[in-house]
């Protein structure tokens, strides 16, 4: 079975400028987490998707956003970038009623 | 933002030792899961432990989730250098599906 995968694995914007990242989960699983990772802050949860709704959400402003397709991939959109929005951003999936959450490779944004 | 206390934060130890670490919460938690990263990848995920005062083996690796279920352990046996990595506990956040990480434990294993 195919891990999570991430795209685009690097990725760099300026300030202001909005991005999109994509995670296409382990096939069959419908749960999809994004994580935030700084070397400050940690891993910091954003939100979570299963079957197209949000089920889960963090304390980030609402200029992170997410949504998911039926087909179980998820996107995630930052707009108005500002410089500490400069992390790895990590999806996870997870099996329908399950715990276990399995992580992709990560995109990492950079932010000048 | 709210995050599990884990100790310790790095240990240099010498291969074919055993390592110990162990994260607590001020809440109590429903799952942990135990999480190893690589740099420049995304965390691996080694254990997960369900129930109070499970024990869970995998390989070289012991997890327990502690009997108050704020906390949780983690042990490798017989430490090598491809151990080498950070480790990440998590737990769930009120039974839900939003999971909080630990700080990390920074393992470094000297041949």
């Amino acid at each position: 079975k195919a891990g999570v995968t991430q795209t685009p694995r690097y990725l760099i914007k300026t300030r202001g400028q909005q991005v999109t990242l994509s995670c296409s989960p382990i096939s069959g699983h419908r749960s999809v987490s994004w994580y935030q990772q700084t070397p400050g802050q940690g891993l910091q949860f954003l939100f979570e998707y299963f079957s197209e709704t949000q089920r889960n959400k963090g304390n980030f402003p609402g200029r992170f956003s997410g949504r998911q397709f039926s087909n179980s991939r998820s996107e995630m959109n930052v707009s108005t970038l500002e410089l500490g929005d400069s992390a790895l951003y990590l999806c996870a999936s997870s099996a329908s009623g399950g715990h276990e959450q399995f992580f992709g490779p990560g995109t990492r944004l950079t932010v000048l | 933002g709210q995050q599990l206390n884990q100790s310790p934060q790095s240990m240099f130890i010498q291969e074919g030792e055993d390592v110990s670490m162990n994260c607590t919460s001020s809440s109590i938690f429903n799952t942990w899961l135990w999480y190893k990263q690589d740099p420049g990848e995304g965390p691996v995920l080694l254990i997960a432990l369900y129930k109070a005062g499970e024990l869970t083996s995998n390989g070289r690796l012991t997890a327990q989730f502690g009997i108050t279920r704020k906390d949780s352990f983690l042990n490798i046996s017989a430490s090598i250098p491809s151990d080498v990595g950070i480790y990440f506990c998590a737990g769930d956040d009120s039974g839900t599906y939003k999971y909080i990480f630990g700080t990390g434990t920074r393992l470094k294993v000297l041949a």
